[in-house]
């Protein structure tokens, strides 16, 4: 059982570039999560999904898009990446309301740096 | 605006210590709390905290509720070097997605 992967572990952009991080749960979870952690700062929600098909935006959505095709798979795109967007990523993932476990279990994370 | 607040931002204890992380909040229709722990890769869950009063223990670690004081405490006994790390706490509402929010977290450096 992997749990939460993600892709790639680091990354380096030049600033205009674009890319997609990628994740996978195989926990069948139907609530997934993308956050950014700068230092200092804790986590901060950057867009979510309640199951395929939705998704909606978190605190910091901005310079980002997602989609959710299939329950385990939930990609973060950045368009015109800049260097504020410089940060580790991470997905999560959670049951939801469903037995009430709401605890989130995260991927590594993606340790992103634009220059 | 919810808040999560945690306290100390970071502190030093030697091998053997006892130590007791805070996190305060504020927010709306609270469902849960949770401590995580971070070190250098991804959170690991620790505890989630629904009801006041109930301790919840895993080996040296334990975790206490107060709803009406809207606090938690994290202690951890017996420190040792693999408890240094950052401990994060988060609160849950309820219904939609669950938002979730974080505090910064607390630094915690055990020394041998």
């Amino acid at each position: 059982n992997a749990g939460v992967t993600q892709t790639p572990k680091f990354r380096i952009l030049k600033i205009g570039q674009s890319m997609t991080l990628q994740c996978t749960q195989d926990m069948n979870h139907n609530y997934m999560y993308w956050y950014r952690q700068d230092p200092g700062m804790g986590l901060k929600l950057i867009y979510y999904s309640v199951g395929a098909g939705i998704t909606d935006k978190g605190e910091v959505p901005n310079g980002y898009n997602v989609s959710r095709s299939t329950t385990e798979d939930f990609p973060l795109r950045l368009e015109l990446a800049a260097p504020s967007q410089t940060s580790v990523y991470f997905c999560a993932s959670s049951p939801g309301e469903r037995g009430g476990k709401n605890e989130q279990y995260f991927g590594p994370g993606t340790r992103l740096t634009v220059t | 605006e919810d808040k999560v607040v945690q306290s100390p931002l970071s502190l030093v204890v030697h091998e053997g210590d006892t130590v007791t992380l805070n996190c305060s909040y504020e927010v709306t229709n609270f469902r849960s709390l949770l401590w995580y722990k971070q070190e250098k890769k991804a959170p690991t869950f620790l505890f989630m905290l629904t009801s006041s009063g109930i301790e919840k223990k895993s080996g040296r670690l334990s975790s206490i509720l107060d709803k009406k004081e809207l606090f938690s405490i994290l202690n951890i006994t017996a420190t040792q070097t693999g408890d240094s790390a950052i401990y994060l706490c988060a609160v849950v509402k309820s219904g939609g997605y669950q938002k979730v929010t974080f505090g910064t977290g607390t630094k915690l450096q055990v020394i041998p």
